[in-house]
């Protein structure tokens, strides 16, 4: 079981928005930045988000983070097929003194 | 163009040991931390620790302390994950990613799939 929680599926259509939470701790989300990595089917995990809400270059602003005390969530607007992959909220623990995952929303375009 | 290319798929037997690989390249390899990612079959991502290639400063997930161990060669670009005595349970897909600061892990390998059977 992981110390960051994630639920384990989300589901929308084309062009829906959708959202996935990721709860933690004082000692990781209350403390640290969050980051957000999709990863594809069969493919490695790819750098969405960091700092919270930062998009590296190349992530579509369709892709929004946020975070509030031991909270963040991940936001998909124009929800589209290529978007359906797993994705992971990620911290540092300072109680743990590790980089943390948590267990993955499997985001299905329906 | 950064890049990390990482060795092939490995079969290995309970007891053995193995030492795969990562390269990094189009970056400045000693200058930035080397982090191993795990994933089990069908299971999600877990952080086995973290290498800087300059002077080779390890740290260790606790989690993972002693059954791992990470080292680095900065002259060939490569750092390395290796086990000494390997279990059914390191059956897993082993990511290396480029660290930056605040854990950021901005560039990942293309894995290598570990069988122990």
């Amino acid at each position: 079981q992981s110390v960051l929680t994630q639920p384990p599926s989300a589901s929308g259509t084309p062009g829906q928005r959708v959202t996935m939470s990721c709860s933690g701790r004082t000692s990781n989300i209350g403390f640290n930045s969050v980051k957000w990595y999709q990863q594809l089917p069969g493919t490695a995990p790819k750098l969405l988000m960091y700092n919270n809400n930062q998009r590296p270059s190349g992530v579509p602003d369709r892709f929004a983070g946020s975070k509030s005390g031991t909270s963040a969530s991940l936001a998909i607007s124009g929800l589209q097929s290529e978007d359906e992959a797993d994705y992971y909220c990620s911290v540092w623990d300072d109680s743990l003194e590790a980089v943390i995952f948590g267990g993955g929303t499997k985001l299905t375009v329906l | 163009e950064v890049q990390l290319v990482q060795s092939g798929a490995e079969v290995k037997k309970p007891g053995e040991s193995l030492k795969i690989s990562c390269r990094g390249s189009g970056y400045s390899f000693a200058n930035y931390w080397i982090a191993w990612v795990r994933q089990m079959p069908g299971k999600g991502l877990e952080w086995l620790g973290m290498i800087y290639p300059g002077d080779s400063d390890t740290r260790y997930n606790p989690s993972f302390q002693g059954q791992v161990s990470i080292s680095a060669d900065k002259s060939i670009y490569t750092a390395h994950l290796q086990w000494s005595s390997l279990k059914a349970s390191d059956t897993a897909i082993y990511y290396c990613t480029r660290r930056l600061e605040w854990e950021v892990l901005d560039y990942w390998g293309q894995g290598t799939q570990v069988t122990v059977s």
